[in-house]
């Protein structure tokens, strides 16, 4: 079965630090790579997504992440935060279009102005 | 537009009674999906529709009945709720292009069983 690990539960920095959150999935096959945030109160937002082609993939705010196939990785970086990128992240995968997302236990990123 | 809606947004209810968390999306979308967000945030899938067909069912109470009267809603209906059922509940919709598809979420209910 699927699974995806998120390795920071909760990541605090400064504004303009740079951030990476690690993500790692387990399976062997072809996947489809998505980055969710979750603002306090709000619904899941697509941050980005990579489904084949250029392994470094660009999304909305600045973010980015890199999809190392050899590591089962996708990590999201960002390289100066802002106090407004406080919020929920998830990684998660599919194997397949049109099924399920299985999604990482998410990161609690808090950045102090 | 709001893309995928969701009713109500919060839903507080006794133990034991029978609650429907209604779900519309205007995307034109084939698929359907409801997911749980638990009080540790860790989301999870529920069930699946494709056309009104259901696809996936994990492995969830029967006391769940998701429903889809269209392609364009998908409902929950939740009998003799118990405290574990609290938390938020996302409907999703996606359609699927070219091998790839991005799910699109509502705002979630937040339902809380006293």
């Amino acid at each position: 079965a699927q699974s995806v690990s998120q390795h920071n539960h909760h990541v605090i920095l400064s504004e303009a630090a740079s951030l990476e959150l690690g993500c790692n999935y387990s399976y062997g096959g072809t996947v489809n790579l998505f980055w969710y945030v979750q603002y306090p109160g709000q619904h899941l937002q697509l941050l980005l997504k990579y489904f084949s082609g250029d392994p470094l993939v660009k999304g909305i705010k600045g973010f980015e992440a890199e999809f190392i196939k050899s590591k089962f990785s996708f990590n999201l970086r960002k390289p100066s935060v802002q106090w407004s990128d406080t919020a929920e992240y998830f990684c998660a995968v599919t194997a397949q279009a049109g099924t399920a997302l299985i999604f990482g236990k998410g990161t609690t990123l808090s950045v102090s102005s | 537009d709001t893309a995928v809606s969701q009713t109500p947004k919060y839903l507080v209810t006794q133990m034991g009674n029978d609650k429907s968390i209604k779900c519309e999306q205007n995307l034109g979308h084939d698929t359907m999906y409801w997911y749980k967000q638990d009080s540790k945030k860790f989301l999870k899938i529920m069930f699946s529709y494709n056309n009104k067909e259901l696809i996936i069912n994990e492995t969830v109470p029967n006391r769940f009945s998701p429903k889809s009267p269209d392609k364009a809603h998908l409902n929950l209906h939740i009998n003799s709720l118990e405290l574990g059922d609290s938390a938020v509940y996302f409907c999703a919709s996606s359609q699927v292009s070219g091998g790839a598809d991005e799910q699109f979420f509502g705002p979630g209910t937040r339902l809380t069983v006293l």
